[in-house]
């Protein structure tokens, strides 16, 4: 089956920027998303980039993507305490969403 | 968006008794997925319900141990039958928005089985 790879941690201090990287195998990716969760709480969409697109910019994320090494990324400009959670990067093709395992973001104060 | 209310929260179970979880949508929508994600691992697809028509099950997952109910647009269970500790996870439902390119989840239901 299609598989979606995460690095597990990332720890940056507070106001640097941080970046989450996401490697994917589905050729027919159609949609890419990163998805925030955050103690207690479900799953939220953050963000999401046709397949089409290099990149994407919302405020303070800006989504990266390389189609032909099928790589997608997060970049979270002046990092805050709260955006401390786990990261997950999703992507659906001929399927319903396929999830990386999460990246567990710690900002330090 | 869809507001989802997923019940109970969490829940500790004894081996070999069953585990029904309800999910509730503010709207009507017409495919509802159940998410499997075990300690450690990656968010699984257990199966799609749409409804008036049997859930259809990713490979690995079978009805008799996670039979699903939609019996109408904006509600959905999952059994967990038969539990063992193998089964503690957290288990999501989640629905597609108005466009497919978003996908909303429910808080989710932590499970342990002792």
């Amino acid at each position: 089956g299609e598989d979606v790879e995460q690095s597990l941690f990332l720890s940056v201090r507070e106001g640097d920027s941080s970046v989450i990287n996401c490697t994917y195998t589905d050729s027919s990716s159609t949609y890419l998303y990163w998805y925030k969760q955050e103690p207690g709480a479900g799953l939220q969409l953050l963000t999401y980039i046709f397949s089409n697109m290099d990149m994407k910019q919302d405020q303070r994320l800006t989504v990266l993507l390389n189609k032909k090494d099928k790589h997608l990324s997060l970049r979270i400009a002046d990092t805050q305490t709260g955006d401390s959670a786990i990261y997950f990067c999703a992507e659906t093709g001929n399927t319903p969403l396929v999830f990386g395992k999460g990246t567990r973001l710690s900002v330090i104060a | 968006s869809a507001v989802i209310s997923q019940k109970p929260s969490r829940d500790i179970c004894q081996r070999g008794t069953s585990l029904t979880i309800q999910c509730q949508v503010d709207s009507q929508v017409t495919m509802m997925f159940w998410y499997r994600q075990q300690p450690g691992q990656s968010l699984t697809l257990i199966a799609t319900a749409n409804q008036g028509s049997e859930a259809t099950y990713e490979s690995g997952f079978v009805i008799d141990k996670f039979p699903i109910s939609r019996p109408n647009l904006t509600f959905s269970t999952l059994t967990v039958s038969n539990m063992s500790p193998e089964d503690s996870s957290i288990y999501l439902c989640s629905v597609e928005g108005r466009a497919t390119t978003e996908a909303f989840f429910g808080q989710g239901t932590r499970l342990t089985v002792v």
